[in-house]
């Protein structure tokens, strides 16, 4: 079972930020925080990953609490391009860097 | 680079046949996968390996097998195809900077 939960779907106005929770409670001192993206069909995207530390990349950044128990994604400014479906999924070299992918969150990012 | 290549896109088999789902990666990276999505789910692990000559079972791998003979190629056997394999199926690999999917293999077994 995944490791994660997020919220089932939300919306987002473009042009403005997008922030995604994701609760991890169990997580292991050795396991970092993956965000892929989904979009229609195609093959999970990369978007960002972090261990305690917060994280920032051209696409997003990660907030990551203090206790490791949850995390945020934040997109900065959604466009239409966004609308995905987004997995936060948690996963350790020590565990052949599986990645175990619950239901995610369907964005929708609307005009 | 061309990163993960998946052939064949889509395939149509018949109930009792075979086939050899293709997987290669240009990146040189160790670690390889195979999952599985069906229709509104999400992705499951089929077969990974940490390396050639490496293999081992994920979440879901009855009904499949896998092989690598080297750091590039990690193809997924189907020998007696059933309508429950009807799937996408998305090959990977990955390092430390996180997972690289291919396109996927849309297979409809009827």
């Amino acid at each position: 079972d995944a490791k994660t939960t997020q919220p089932t779907s939300m919306d987002c106005a473009e042009g403005r930020a997008a922030n995604l929770p994701c609760n991890h409670s169990t997580i292991s001192g050795n396991e970092y925080v993956y965000w892929y993206r989904q979009i229609h069909s195609q093959g999970p995207q990369y978007i960002i990953h972090g261990l305690k530390n917060n994280e920032t990349n051209e696409m997003a950044s990660l907030i990551i609490t203090e206790d490791r128990k949850s995390s945020t994604l934040i997109l900065p400014h959604a466009t239409l391009r966004d609308t995905a479906v987004y997995y936060c999924i948690v996963s350790s070299e020590a565990a052949g860097n599986k990645l175990t992918f619950g239901g995610g969150t369907r964005v929708l990012v609307k005009p | 680079n061309a990163g993960v290549t998946q052939t064949p896109k889509f395939r149509i088999l018949k109930i009792g046949q075979s086939m050899t789902l293709q997987c290669t990666q240009d990146m040189n990276h160790n670690y390889m996968y195979w999952y599985r999505q069906d229709p509104g789910m999400g992705l499951k692990l089929i077969y990974y390996s940490v390396g050639a000559g490496i293999t081992d079972k994920g979440e879901v791998p009855n009904g499949y097998n896998v092989s690598r003979s080297t750091t590039e190629d990690f193809p997924l056997r189907l020998e007696l195809a059933a309508p429950s394999q009807t799937s996408v199926y998305f090959c990977a690999s990955s390092s430390v900077y996180g997972y690289t999917f291919g396109s996927g293999t849309r297979l409809t077994v009827v």
